[in-house]
């Protein structure tokens, strides 16, 4: 399975776009590549998934290189709101097994 | 539409009780997941439910048991609680195509404490 690294933690202003790298050097071809939230106490939130180039949806947009071997999600024009743990998972949706990692804790500040 | 409701909320036991969580799955979902969330870490997978059998298992052992009921409704059981399986637990429902899962969403968890 496919190990993901990303920053423990980061800190941003609201109003400012907010970039998150996760390394994932052994990505498989069947992988993909889905971020997660959580804020304390709550099951992990849904926010993006991809396989390659740039997807984005409402909330957020991720990017992917094209040897896949990291992604990049984007939170445009964070708010207080946005503080939370951020997590990068990759994996086969096929099995639907996901791993979580250590995550990075976003604090957004005023 | 109903999200993915856990039950109970909080729960207390003591060292060696046994204790069973329960899931219902997000309408329209058939796959259930469990995860095991110690503080300041990332879930942990236990196992999968789909079409009422164990479909995958993660790293837990025999004392982690569950089961998947027709609606797809699901439990955990753990025996022989230990202190160290003080955790939230979480579970995650998604759908099965027959080619791949849709996105998975977690319901708010069940806070187990073991005194």
């Amino acid at each position: 399975l496919a190990k993901t690294t990303q920053p423990i933690s980061m800190d941003s202003y609201e109003g400012q776009e907010v970039n998150i790298t996760c390394s994932h050097n052994n990505i498989a071809t069947n992988d993909y590549i889905t971020w997660y939230q959580q804020f304390p106490s709550q099951g992990p939130r849904f926010i993006i998934q991809g396989y390659k180039t740039k997807v984005t949806n409402e909330v957020a947009s991720l990017f992917i290189p094209a040897d896949r071997k990291s992604s990049t999600l984007s939170l445009p024009r964070v708010s207080l709101s946005d503080t939370a743990v951020y997590y990068c998972l990759v994996g086969d949706p096929v099995k639907g097994k996901l791993i979580f990692g250590q995550g990075t804790t976003l604090q957004v500040k005023p | 539409d109903a999200g993915v409701t856990q039950s109970p909320t909080h729960l207390i036991k003591t060292r060696g009780q046994q204790v069973t969580l329960r899931c219902s799955p997000k309408s329209g979902h058939d796959t259930v997941s469990w995860y095991q969330q110690a503080l300041g870490q990332g879930p942990q997978f236990i196992f999968q439910y789909y079409e009422e059998e164990e479909r995958q298992r993660g790293n837990f052992p025999d004392r982690f048991s569950g089961h998947q009921f027709p609606n797809y409704s699901s439990e955990l059981n753990v025996n022989a609680l230990l202190l160290g399986d003080s955790a939230l637990y979480l579970c995650a429902s998604s759908f099965f195509s027959g080619k791949q899962n849709t996105e998975a969403f977690f319901g708010q968890g069940t806070r187990l404490t073991v005194v």
